[in-house]
């Protein structure tokens, strides 16, 4: 399977800390993607990083690609409580096939 | 620009019914998805259309389920008859072009399927 596996499953942390995801894959690719969940919504893109690419930041976001570890991470600085949601890394060629998820919850 | 169009947005039908789902993608956005997320999972790849022609429905169950795509602008996504296994939430999304030429998807709010 080309899916993400994003880790951990859950975390829980207060507002203002840090928050980071872990994703790992199993094929090459040539980009990977990361998604936000919100409850009952649908999915917002937040990031795409090529695969010639090694760092890429958004704001308060920084995504990292490591090709020959197969793995990316999500950085989340300065949480806030609207950060709370489910986020999902996502890789393919031709489709995107996506993980199950980290769910975040950012306590006020 | 306006987002992914989907409806309805919730559905409760009992088992062996038929229901069906549509959407309209981002004006010019060639490709489209049908996902299923089941709850507590992430979303799994129903279909996958270029223009109006189909590309990847090989994790589509077509015993049950069907999708189109006419004129390469709206899609329907059908299934019948329905089972218990297919409540979940049905997305729809759109990009510009593939995947493998590196852009985002858009997804729509989903479409919120309980078969009892």
């Amino acid at each position: 399977s080309q899916q993400g596996e994003e880790d951990p499953q859950a975390l829980s942390i207060q507002e203002g800390e840090n928050a980071t995801m872990n994703c790992s894959y199993k094929t090459s690719i040539n980009n990977l993607q990361w998604y936000r969940q919100n409850s009952g919504r649908g999915l917002v893109h937040l990031i795409l990083i090529r695969s010639n690419e090694r760092e890429k930041h958004s704001g308060r976001l920084r995504v990292t690609l490591d090709t020959s570890k197969k793995s990316s991470s999500l950085l989340i600085t300065a949480s806030r409580a609207a950060d709370t949601a489910s986020y999902f890394c996502a890789t393919g060629r031709n489709n995107l096939f996506f993980g199950t998820g980290t769910r975040l919850t950012v306590i006020p | 620009e306006a987002g992914v169009a989907q409806s309805p947005r919730y559905k409760i039908i009992e088992k062996r019914q038929s229901v069906a789902f549509w959407c309209n993608p981002i004006s010019g956005h060639a490709t489209l998805y049908w996902y299923q997320q089941i709850l507590g999972q992430g979303p799994k790849l129903l279909i996958q259309f270029q223009n109006n022609g189909v590309v990847d429905d090989s994790q589509l169950p077509k015993d049950r389920f069907s999708a189109e795509r006419l004129k390469g602008v709206d899609s329907t996504l059908k299934i019948q008859p329905a089972k218990l296994e297919d409540s979940a939430v049905y997305l729809c999304a759109s990009t510009l072009a593939g995947q493998g030429e590196g852009y985002g998807y858009t997804f729509g709010s989903g479409t919120r399927l309980t078969v009892v």
